[in-house]
């Protein structure tokens, strides 16, 4: 089993509505979680971190953290052809501390139609 | 959020040159800084985690000898690839964590071994 999951897509969304993606992760003592955004030929952007069970909104995005389930979603409303992207869920097993190590997943491809 | 910046972008050289990439976080002082590798259409793979004034920490599998890094100081790291082959060819991002604990990339740096 992968330290953290994710469907690779591509996922296709219309402009303008909302995407959904997922991602679960094995370890149960993990701590800090991540979203980042990565544009073919770039480097990731950190687009959400959320540390406590619930939402999190930031604008057009909202991070949903589930620990019991071990689950990690990110929305994106109004979705813009400008938001497609692979999109990585990070986690990390201990907060701060020596080694500050990020475990990723492989990523889901968002394509939004206009 | 934080900026981090990377030098050069891209690079071609020759095999078995040496080639040296520097990482600078801009605006704030990184506690940690991390070098990952990334081949087309892969994830992203930690290569190492750097500390200010320490050695390196490699992941399994990473040559020290041939990666070599360097964290002069709180908002500097370099990597030297040495000797470099073809299949050294990839994409190099360093990362750096801010006073919060989150980490954030730079555009990364493009090597082509000829």
């Amino acid at each position: 089993q992968k330290e953290v999951e994710q469907n690779s897509g591509p996922l296709s969304v219309p402009e303008g509505a909302i995407a959904s993606l997922n991602c679960t992760y094995s370890d149960r003592v993990s701590q800090s979680f991540f979203w980042y955004r990565q544009y073919s030929g770039k480097s990731p952007e950190l687009i959400m971190s959320i540390y406590s069970n619930g939402d999190k909104e930031d604008g057009r995005f909202t991070a949903q953290l589930n620990k019991a389930s071990q689950y990690v979603s990110l929305l994106i409303r109004d979705s813009q052809p400008s938001d497609s992207a692979t999109y990585l869920c990070a986690v990390n097993k201990k907060r701060g501390g020596a080694t500050n190590k990020l475990i990723f997943g492989t990523g889901t491809l968002l394509a939004v139609q206009p | 959020g934080a900026v981090v910046s990377q030098h050069p972008s891209w690079v071609i050289c020759k095999s078995g040159t040496s080639v040296k990439i520097e990482c600078r976080s801009l605006d704030f002082q990184a506690t940690t800084m991390f070098w990952y590798r990334q081949f087309p259409k892969q994830s992203l793979m930690l290569m190492a985690t750097s500390n200010e004034g320490s050695k390196a920490t490699y992941e399994q599998g990473v040559e020290k000898d041939k990666f070599l890094i360097n964290h002069a100081s709180l908002t500097l790291s370099t990597l030297t690839v040495t000797s470099a082959h073809p299949e050294d060819s990839s994409f190099y991002i360093c990362s750096a964590d801010d006073i919060s604990y989150e980490q954030y990339f730079g555009p990364g740096t493009r090597l082509t071994v000829t």
